[in-house]
């Protein structure tokens, strides 16, 4: 029983294309955020959502939009794939005013090739 | 600006003894510490954590030292076993801010 998965696992594409990536937790977390690893392994934090709306969104370019149809998904939809978007994506939840609050779990990653 | 770092790489450690790894950060403000530890093609997973009103908390063979003053935290695992070999990250965050900044990452090896 995954805690907190995404899909898919690997994306390979064309520049130019649009593509998704979709992300689910069934810890009853109503804070879900996507963190991009770049090629220096930097994990950076791109959104956050708290039960469906933006709470934080780290200048990222508007390519990409996160889009929360309820507080345990998050999917990441990127628009006209640029070869800078290559990296691993991550997909974290987390339950804040509980305890350790800002203690972040993780999704496995996709790792997203733009040729 | 990177706000909190890692400066060794890399670390080998023989299996039984000590592992020490290091964190510095520079902002202030940060007042909450975690240790993430992560596996090849794996998101990475909760370890162990620390609020700056502590200056240490244990869990096992894990303890996190906080030095506020120097802004410096260390993760110690003891004895280091061979599935302690991975790559771990430190993040820090202001409490309630909900976004982590994360270290740079030190890949463990527990050599046999």
């Amino acid at each position: 029983d995954t805690a907190v998965s995404q899909t898919p696992k690997y994306l390979v594409t064309q520049m130019g294309n649009d593509k998704s990536i979709k992300c689910e937790q069934n810890l009853g977390h109503d804070t879900m955020y996507w963190y991009k690893q770049d090629s220096k392994k930097f994990l950076k934090i791109m959104f956050s959502y708290n039960n469906k709306e933006l709470i934080i969104n780290e200048t990222v370019p508007n390519r990409f939009s996160p889009k929360s149809p309820d507080k345990a998904h998050l999917n990441l939809h990127i628009n006209s794939l640029e070869l800078g978007d290559s990296a691993v994506y991550f997909c974290a939840s987390s339950l804040p005013g509980q305890g350790d609050m800002d203690t972040q779990y993780f999704g496995p990653g996709t790792r997203l090739t733009v040729l | 600006d990177q706000q909190v770092k890692q400066n060794s790489p890399s670390l080998s450690v023989q299996e039984g003894r000590i592992s020490i790894l290091n964190c510095d950060y520079t902002n202030s403000m940060f007042d909450y510490f975690l240790w993430y530890k992560k596996y090849p093609a794996e998101g990475p997973t909760f370890l162990i954590s620390i609020s700056s009103i502590k200056d240490k908390n244990e869990d096992g063979r894990f303890t996190v030292f906080l030095n506020k003053s120097a802004k410096h935290l260390s993760l110690h695992i003891v004895p280091s076993q061979p599935g302690d070999s991975a790559v771990y990250f430190c993040a820090a965050s202001k409490w309630g801010a909900q976004k982590l900044v994360f270290g740079q990452g030190t890949r463990l090896t527990i050599n046999p």
